[in-house]
């Protein structure tokens, strides 16, 4: 069974602090996509990465693919209050199915 | 531009009463679907995923089915529902064999039961 373990579970900071998330798995993806979650609503989709050791940058997010494809992490620079929700990763290993990660919830306080 | 609709947006329903939550896709064709289910702050867990009409995969065993009559339309029911089964319900559409395709997410179905 595939399994994506999140940590931390829960985040609290002030603003204007940094943070990683991260997503750790034993087994390979083929790609790995985060999302975010605001309360009532449905995951919105922030990033797809596909090959081991990609980096990819959306503003003051940057996300990264293991080499070995196995594991990822979700790291924000200067957190503002919009970035507070819950943080899902989920890889896919081209079975249709989709492997979501136990969630990261983040608030960041003004 | 695709559109996926969920309803109702919350439902309140007895213990043994029955289900049915809808899903529909719009501006696309052949999509795959999905249902999850979310706990509180939670990751989402895979219930039901469809490639094709009538074609329905279960992933957890429970008392809860699935059904595609139409190509963009998924349905979540249940004869008699059990407390275990509040939760946040979830349906998702995406492309291809899962491989690099994001999905796109319906709004949620918040399910009480009491």
């Amino acid at each position: 069974t595939q399994l994506l373990e999140q940590s931390p579970q829960f985040l609290s900071i002030q603003e204007g602090e940094n943070l990683t998330v991260y997503c750790n798995s034993s087994s390979v993806f083929s790609s790995l996509q985060w999302y975010r979650q605001e309360p009532g609503e449905g995951p919105v989709l922030l990033v797809t990465v596909v090959t081991g050791g990609e980096v990819k940058k959306l503003k003051r997010l940057t996300f990264q693919f293991g080499d070995a494809r196995k594991d990822s992490s979700l790291h924000i620079t200067a957190a503002q209050p919009g970035d507070t929700g819950l943080y899902l990763c989920a890889g896919t290993s081209g079975t249709y199915k989709y492997i979501f990660g136990t969630g990261t919830r983040l608030k960041v306080l003004a | 531009s695709q559109t996926i609709h969920q309803w109702p947006a919350t439902l309140v329903q007895p213990v043994g009463s029955p289900l049915s939550l809808e899903c529909t896709v719009e501006g696309t064709s052949n999509p795959n679907l999905y249902w999850y289910r979310q706990a509180a702050g939670r990751g989402l867990q895979l219930l039901f995923y469809s490639v094709g009409i009538g074609q329905i995969s279960s992933e957890v065993p429970q008392n809860l089915s699935a059904s595609r009559p139409q190509d963009r339309q998924f349905i979540l029911s249940s004869k008699k529902l059990l407390l275990s089964d509040s939760g946040f319900y979830l349906c998702a559409w995406s492309y291809g064999d899962g491989s690099n395709q994001p999905q796109h997410f319906g709004d949620g179905t918040r399910l009480s039961i009491l």
